[in-house]
């Protein structure tokens, strides 16, 4: 069952930030959020992943509620190869293994 | 070196042949993924493989055969499959299975469609 729930679906203008959404109520205290996208034709992507605080990379911003039931995916300048479905990711341990509980994913259009 | 590759990209099969979908790995990773994707949902967990060890099933049908015969191969079987199993396969990787913060990272996947 899926742990994080997003939009289906977001718009954005070319060069403009995005703030894409990501709620996850019950999760527990040492689990990390974790994003990822799928471009058209290709397996998912690594984009970010954090704990608590803020992080930033290359690639984009993660900004994570004090009381971590929500977090927001930042992308800062939207390109048109940054159209993609974005998915926030819970872990869950089964037979000590963690394993990936995607959700829904969001699905960005962005806009020349 | 990250990168995962899967063959082939693409295959159609009856619903009477035998096929199998191979992915090759990183050989520093030690953990092996097999997700089924349907058209527009997220990928979803089939197998797990730790240090080339079965470590989670979940509840795929046996259909569906995984094997790990080295620590940088990873094949699924596929046999007497239904129409309905008709999706991207994806295989992924990472260092290690037990630990909070592990990257995974993907195959492009294998597309299959079965008549």
């Amino acid at each position: 069952d899926a742990k994080t729930t997003q939009p289906n679906s977001m718009e954005s203008n070319e060069e403009e930030p995005v703030h894409l959404p990501c709620n996850h109520s019950t999760i527990s205290g040492t689990d990390y959020i974790h994003w990822y996208r799928q471009l058209p034709s290709q397996g998912p992507e690594y984009v970010i992943h954090g704990l608590t605080s803020n992080v930033n990379n290359r690639m984009a911003s993660l900004a994570i509620a004090e009381d971590r039931k929500s977090s927001t995916l930042i992308l800062h300048r939207a390109t048109l190869r940054d159209a993609a479905v974005y998915y926030c990711i819970l872990r869950d341990v089964k037979s000590g293994t963690y394993k990936y509980i995607f959700g829904t994913g969001t699905r960005l259009k962005v806009l020349a | 070196d990250t990168e995962v590759t899967q063959t082939p990209k693409h295959l159609v099969m009856g619903m009477t042949n035998k096929k199998s979908l191979k992915c090759e790995k990183h050989m520093g990773h030690r953990a092996m993924y097999w997700y089924k994707q349907k058209a527009k949902k997220p990928p979803e967990l089939m197998f797990v493989y730790s240090y080339e060890k079965l470590s989670i099933n979940e509840s795929v049908r046996s259909r569906f055969s995984p094997e790990c015969p080295n620590s940088s191969l990873l094949n699924l079987h596929l046999h007497a499959l239904q129409p309905e199993d008709s999706a991207l396969y994806l295989c992924a990787s990472s260092t290690r299975t037990r630990t909070v913060q592990e990257t995974q990272y993907f195959g492009p996947g294998t597309r299959l469609l079965v008549l």
